[in-house]
C-alpha cells in the first residue's frame, strides 16, 4: 500500500536550517509529482509547490521563493524540503503529498511539527 | 492567482443531520476541484476529486458536485466521526489554492 513517512518533529532557533524527509513506498516512485503543503498553528493549509520526481523540477508557490528547496534522493524514494534561515513565522506542519494521476494530491505523510523559537 | 472560498466558516449539527458546505473559485476551475477531512493532529484525507468522485474506502453519505465556479459538498447523514474540518482545493492552475476551511462541530 501507498505509505509517505516524514521525518520527526524539529525544534530549531532562528537562522537556523532544517531539512524534512519524505519517504515514500508501495508505488513508483518516479511517477507521481510530490506536493509540499503548510499548515501554521490553527491556520489552513498552503500549497507550498511540488517537484517533478522524474526530473527534479521543482515549482514553488509565491511566499515559498528563496529560503525553501525541494530536492529528490531517488535512490532511497525520497523527497526532502529545505528551509533555510528560519523565522518563528515558519513554525507549522509541513505535509507532502502524492500528486495522484488525476491531479490532485491523493496520499499524504503524517506531518512534521517544525518548531523555530530562541 | 485562484482564490478559493468556503461557507460557512463553521457550523453546528447534530448526528444525523444533512450538512452541506459550499466552496467558490474566483474563476472557472472546471471540475478541478478536491474536497478534504482533516481531524485535530492528522493530515487531511482525500474525500472526493475532480468535484463529484468518491475515493474508494469513502463512506457513500459523502457527495460532491458542481462544476465552473461554484461546489459543493454533501453529507447525508452526520456520522460521529464526521465531526472535523473540510477544505476544498482547486487543482486546476498553480498555485493549486486551498480554501479557508469549514469546521464542523457538535451541536
Amino acid at each position: 500500500q501507498v505509505q509517505l513517512v516524514q521525518s520527526g518533529s524539529e525544534l530549531k532557533k532562528p537562522g537556523a536550517s532544517v531539512k524534512v524527509s519524505c519517504k515514500a513506498s508501495g508505488y513508483t516512485f518516479t511517477s507521481y509529482a510530490m506536493n509540499w503543503v503548510r499548515q501554521a498553528p490553527g491556520q489552513g493549509l498552503e500549497w507550498m509547490g511540488w517537484i517533478n520526481t522524474n526530473n527534479g523540477n521543482p515549482t514553488y508557490a509565491q511566499g515559498f521563493t528563496g529560503r525553501f528547496v525541494f530536492s529528490l534522493d531517488t535512490s532511497v524514494s525520497t523527497a526532502y524540503l529545505q528551509i533555510s534561515s528560519l523565522k518563528a513565522e515558519d513554525t507549522a506542519v509541513y505535509y507532502c503529498a502524492r500528486e495522484g494521476s488525476g491531479s490532485y494530491p491523493d496520499y499524504w505523510g503524517q506531518g512534521t511539527l517544525v518548531t523555530v523559537s530562541s | 492567482d485562484i482564490q478559493m472560498t468556503q461557507s460557512p466558516s463553521s457550523l453546528s449539527a447534530s448526528v444525523g443531520d444533512r450538512v452541506t458546505i459550499t466552496c467558490r473559485a474566483s474563476q472557472s476551475i472546471s471540475s478541478y476541484l478536491n474536497w478534504y477531512q482533516q481531524k485535530p493532529g492528522k493530515a487531511p484525507k482525500l474525500l472526493i476529486s475532480a468535484a463529484s468522485s468518491l475515493q474508494s474506502g469513502v463512506p457513500s453519505r459523502f457527495s460532491g458536485s458542481g462544476s465552473g465556479t461554484d461546489f459543493t459538498l454533501t453529507i447525508s447523514s452526520l456520522q460521529p466521526e464526521d465531526f472535523a474540518t473540510y477544505y476544498c482545493q482547486q487543482s486546476y492552475s498553480t498555485p493549486f489554492t486551498f480554501g479557508p476551511g469549514t469546521k464542523v462541530d457538535i451541536k
